[in-house]
Protein backbone atom coordinates (compact mmCIF):
# COMPACT_ATOMS: atom_id res chain seq x y z
CA UNK A 1 0.00 0.00 0.00
CA UNK A 2 1.36 3.20 -1.06
CA UNK A 3 2.10 5.98 1.63
CA UNK A 4 1.58 9.67 0.82
CA UNK A 5 3.11 12.95 3.05
CA UNK A 6 2.77 16.07 2.25
CA UNK A 7 4.91 18.49 3.77
CA UNK A 8 4.40 21.17 5.06
CA UNK A 9 0.63 20.67 6.64
CA UNK A 10 0.08 24.34 6.75
CA UNK A 11 1.09 27.19 5.48
CA UNK A 12 0.84 30.75 5.73
CA UNK A 13 2.35 33.25 3.58
CA UNK A 14 2.49 36.99 2.13
CA UNK A 15 0.90 37.92 -1.37
CA UNK A 16 3.48 37.78 -4.13
CA UNK A 17 5.38 35.10 -2.26
CA UNK A 18 7.40 31.66 -3.81
CA UNK A 19 5.11 29.14 -2.53
CA UNK A 20 6.44 25.02 -2.44
CA UNK A 21 4.39 21.77 -1.07
CA UNK A 22 6.30 18.96 -1.15
CA UNK A 23 5.07 15.36 -1.65
CA UNK A 24 6.70 12.05 -0.90
CA UNK A 25 5.38 8.00 -1.30
CA UNK A 26 6.50 4.91 -0.36
CA UNK A 27 6.19 2.73 -3.55
CA UNK A 28 5.98 3.34 -7.47
CA UNK A 29 3.83 4.92 -8.89
CA UNK A 30 1.93 5.26 -12.52
CA UNK A 31 0.70 8.94 -11.85
CA UNK A 32 0.93 11.61 -9.38
CA UNK A 33 -2.00 14.16 -9.55
CA UNK A 34 -1.86 17.67 -7.55
CA UNK A 35 -5.64 18.96 -6.90
CA UNK A 36 -6.75 21.97 -5.37
CA UNK A 37 -9.51 22.04 -2.63
CA UNK A 38 -11.63 24.95 -1.84
CA UNK A 39 -13.72 25.87 1.10
CA UNK A 40 -16.89 24.25 0.69
CA UNK A 41 -15.62 21.08 -0.65
CA UNK A 42 -14.88 21.50 -4.54
CA UNK A 43 -12.26 19.87 -5.74
CA UNK A 44 -10.44 20.82 -9.11
CA UNK A 45 -7.52 19.09 -10.97
CA UNK A 46 -4.43 20.90 -11.35
CA UNK A 47 -1.83 18.33 -13.00
CA UNK A 48 -1.50 14.79 -13.97
CA UNK A 49 2.09 14.20 -13.87
CA UNK A 50 4.34 10.53 -14.43
CA UNK A 51 7.65 12.64 -15.07
CA UNK A 52 9.35 15.89 -15.49
CA UNK A 53 7.63 19.49 -15.01
CA UNK A 54 4.61 20.91 -15.80
CA UNK A 55 3.43 24.38 -15.62
CA UNK A 56 0.14 26.40 -16.14
CA UNK A 57 -0.28 29.58 -15.26
CA UNK A 58 2.02 30.89 -11.95
CA UNK A 59 1.74 26.95 -11.12
CA UNK A 60 4.64 24.69 -11.86
CA UNK A 61 4.82 20.85 -10.76
CA UNK A 62 7.70 18.48 -10.62
CA UNK A 63 8.07 14.77 -10.02
CA UNK A 64 11.62 13.43 -9.57
CA UNK A 65 10.56 9.21 -9.90
CA UNK A 66 13.69 8.12 -8.59
CA UNK A 67 13.30 10.30 -5.45
CA UNK A 68 9.73 9.22 -5.38
CA UNK A 69 9.00 13.11 -4.89
CA UNK A 70 7.26 15.69 -6.75
CA UNK A 71 6.45 19.51 -5.56
CA UNK A 72 3.68 21.92 -6.24
CA UNK A 73 5.20 25.82 -6.59
CA UNK A 74 2.98 28.74 -6.74
CA UNK A 75 5.14 32.08 -7.98
CA UNK A 76 3.44 35.22 -7.44
CA UNK A 77 1.04 34.01 -4.89
CA UNK A 78 -2.21 35.84 -4.65
CA UNK A 79 -4.82 35.54 -1.49
CA UNK A 80 -7.08 33.71 -3.88
CA UNK A 81 -4.69 30.95 -4.25
CA UNK A 82 -5.70 30.01 -0.84
CA UNK A 83 -6.80 26.51 -0.46
CA UNK A 84 -5.97 23.14 0.43
CA UNK A 85 -3.93 21.68 -1.74
CA UNK A 86 -3.82 17.49 -1.91
CA UNK A 87 -1.19 15.51 -3.31
CA UNK A 88 -2.50 12.08 -4.65
CA UNK A 89 -0.75 8.88 -6.23
CA UNK A 90 -1.67 5.99 -8.93
CA UNK A 91 0.30 3.06 -7.40
CA UNK A 92 2.41 0.99 -10.56
CA UNK A 93 2.00 -2.28 -11.04
CA UNK A 94 -1.74 -2.50 -12.22
CA UNK A 95 -4.58 -3.53 -9.99
CA UNK A 96 -7.31 -1.74 -8.97
CA UNK A 97 -6.96 2.14 -10.49
CA UNK A 98 -8.02 4.16 -7.19
CA UNK A 99 -5.89 7.15 -6.11
CA UNK A 100 -4.21 7.04 -2.83
CA UNK A 101 -4.54 10.55 -1.36
CA UNK A 102 -2.00 12.99 1.01
CA UNK A 103 -3.68 14.92 4.03
CA UNK A 104 -3.31 17.92 2.14
CA UNK A 105 -1.23 21.25 2.95
CA UNK A 106 -3.87 24.27 4.20
CA UNK A 107 -2.31 27.14 2.28
CA UNK A 108 -3.42 30.39 3.64
CA UNK A 109 -2.19 34.01 1.56
CA UNK A 110 -2.50 36.85 3.29
CA UNK A 111 -3.21 40.35 1.58
CA UNK B 1 -18.82 20.69 -21.23
CA UNK B 2 -21.25 19.99 -17.96
CA UNK B 3 -18.61 18.49 -15.00
CA UNK B 4 -20.12 16.04 -12.48
CA UNK B 5 -23.14 16.27 -11.09
CA UNK B 6 -23.85 15.38 -7.42
CA UNK B 7 -27.17 15.58 -5.34
CA UNK B 8 -27.87 16.35 -2.46
CA UNK B 9 -25.15 18.77 -1.53
CA UNK B 10 -26.06 18.71 2.00
CA UNK B 11 -27.95 15.97 3.97
CA UNK B 12 -28.57 16.17 7.52
CA UNK B 13 -29.74 12.69 9.24
CA UNK B 14 -29.78 10.94 12.92
CA UNK B 15 -28.25 8.09 13.36
CA UNK B 16 -29.63 5.03 12.23
CA UNK B 17 -31.49 6.45 9.16
CA UNK B 18 -30.73 5.90 5.74
CA UNK B 19 -29.57 7.84 3.00
CA UNK B 20 -28.72 7.78 -0.32
CA UNK B 21 -26.73 10.00 -2.78
CA UNK B 22 -26.54 10.78 -6.70
CA UNK B 23 -23.85 10.86 -8.96
CA UNK B 24 -24.13 11.72 -12.81
CA UNK B 25 -20.68 11.91 -14.59
CA UNK B 26 -19.31 13.81 -17.17
CA UNK B 27 -21.12 12.12 -20.53
CA UNK B 28 -18.84 9.21 -21.90
CA UNK B 29 -16.91 9.06 -18.96
CA UNK B 30 -16.45 5.01 -18.60
CA UNK B 31 -15.09 4.97 -14.99
CA UNK B 32 -16.59 6.61 -12.13
CA UNK B 33 -15.24 6.42 -8.78
CA UNK B 34 -17.09 7.19 -4.86
CA UNK B 35 -14.80 9.12 -2.07
CA UNK B 36 -15.14 9.51 1.32
CA UNK B 37 -13.19 12.56 3.02
CA UNK B 38 -13.48 13.20 6.99
CA UNK B 39 -13.03 16.17 7.97
CA UNK B 40 -9.25 17.52 8.02
CA UNK B 41 -8.25 13.91 6.00
CA UNK B 42 -7.58 13.69 2.42
CA UNK B 43 -10.44 11.58 0.28
CA UNK B 44 -10.48 7.54 0.40
CA UNK B 45 -11.37 5.58 -1.93
CA UNK B 46 -15.09 3.66 -1.54
CA UNK B 47 -15.57 2.21 -4.60
CA UNK B 48 -14.82 2.40 -8.16
CA UNK B 49 -17.00 1.02 -11.43
CA UNK B 50 -15.79 0.07 -14.86
CA UNK B 51 -19.05 1.18 -17.14
CA UNK B 52 -21.21 -0.89 -14.92
CA UNK B 53 -18.92 -3.55 -12.88
CA UNK B 54 -17.50 -2.88 -9.91
CA UNK B 55 -13.32 -2.71 -10.29
CA UNK B 56 -12.35 -2.04 -6.42
CA UNK B 57 -15.11 -2.11 -3.71
CA UNK B 58 -12.35 -3.32 -1.10
CA UNK B 59 -12.22 -0.48 1.35
CA UNK B 60 -16.47 0.08 1.13
CA UNK B 61 -17.67 -1.15 4.67
CA UNK B 62 -20.28 -3.66 2.88
CA UNK B 63 -22.30 -3.93 6.25
CA UNK B 64 -23.57 -0.32 5.56
CA UNK B 65 -22.27 1.23 2.55
CA UNK B 66 -23.71 -0.12 -0.93
CA UNK B 67 -22.93 1.50 -4.45
CA UNK B 68 -24.48 0.80 -7.93
CA UNK B 69 -24.36 2.36 -11.41
CA UNK B 70 -27.08 0.03 -13.31
CA UNK B 71 -26.78 1.53 -16.45
CA UNK B 72 -22.82 2.33 -16.15
CA UNK B 73 -24.17 5.76 -16.17
CA UNK B 74 -25.77 7.36 -13.24
CA UNK B 75 -24.30 6.15 -9.51
CA UNK B 76 -26.41 6.01 -6.57
CA UNK B 77 -24.33 5.72 -2.85
CA UNK B 78 -26.23 4.28 0.31
CA UNK B 79 -25.62 4.20 3.70
CA UNK B 80 -28.10 2.25 5.79
CA UNK B 81 -27.88 2.57 9.07
CA UNK B 82 -25.92 5.79 9.14
CA UNK B 83 -23.37 6.16 11.85
CA UNK B 84 -21.65 8.98 13.60
CA UNK B 85 -18.49 8.63 12.01
CA UNK B 86 -20.12 8.58 8.77
CA UNK B 87 -20.41 12.47 8.57
CA UNK B 88 -18.49 13.14 5.63
CA UNK B 89 -17.90 15.14 2.80
CA UNK B 90 -19.31 12.51 -0.03
CA UNK B 91 -17.19 12.92 -3.32
CA UNK B 92 -17.80 11.23 -7.08
CA UNK B 93 -15.63 11.19 -9.76
CA UNK B 94 -15.51 10.46 -13.07
CA UNK B 95 -12.68 10.10 -16.08
CA UNK B 96 -12.64 9.09 -19.47
CA UNK B 97 -10.73 5.96 -18.96
CA UNK B 98 -8.65 4.32 -15.77
CA UNK B 99 -5.91 6.11 -16.74
CA UNK B 100 -6.95 9.46 -17.53
CA UNK B 101 -7.42 12.51 -15.24
CA UNK B 102 -10.23 12.33 -12.64
CA UNK B 103 -13.06 15.25 -12.62
CA UNK B 104 -14.59 15.75 -9.39
CA UNK B 105 -17.89 16.69 -8.28
CA UNK B 106 -18.73 19.47 -5.79
CA UNK B 107 -19.56 16.89 -3.01
CA UNK B 108 -22.46 16.07 -0.89
CA UNK B 109 -22.06 16.66 2.76
CA UNK B 110 -23.57 14.25 5.15
CA UNK B 111 -24.11 15.11 9.24
CA UNK B 112 -24.95 12.32 11.21
CA UNK B 113 -26.69 13.18 14.29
Amino acid sequence: KNEVEQSPQNLTAQEGEFITINCSYSVGISALHWLQQHPGGGIVSLFMLSSGKKKHGRLIATINIQEKHSSLHITASHPRDSAVYICAVRSAGGGADGLTFGKGTHLIIQP
Amino acid sequence: EAGVAQSPRYKIIEKRQSVAFWCNPISGHATLYWYQQILGQGPKLLIQFQNNGVVDDSQLPKDRFSAERLKGVDSTLKIQPAKLEDSAVYLCASSYSDQETQYFGPGTRLLVL
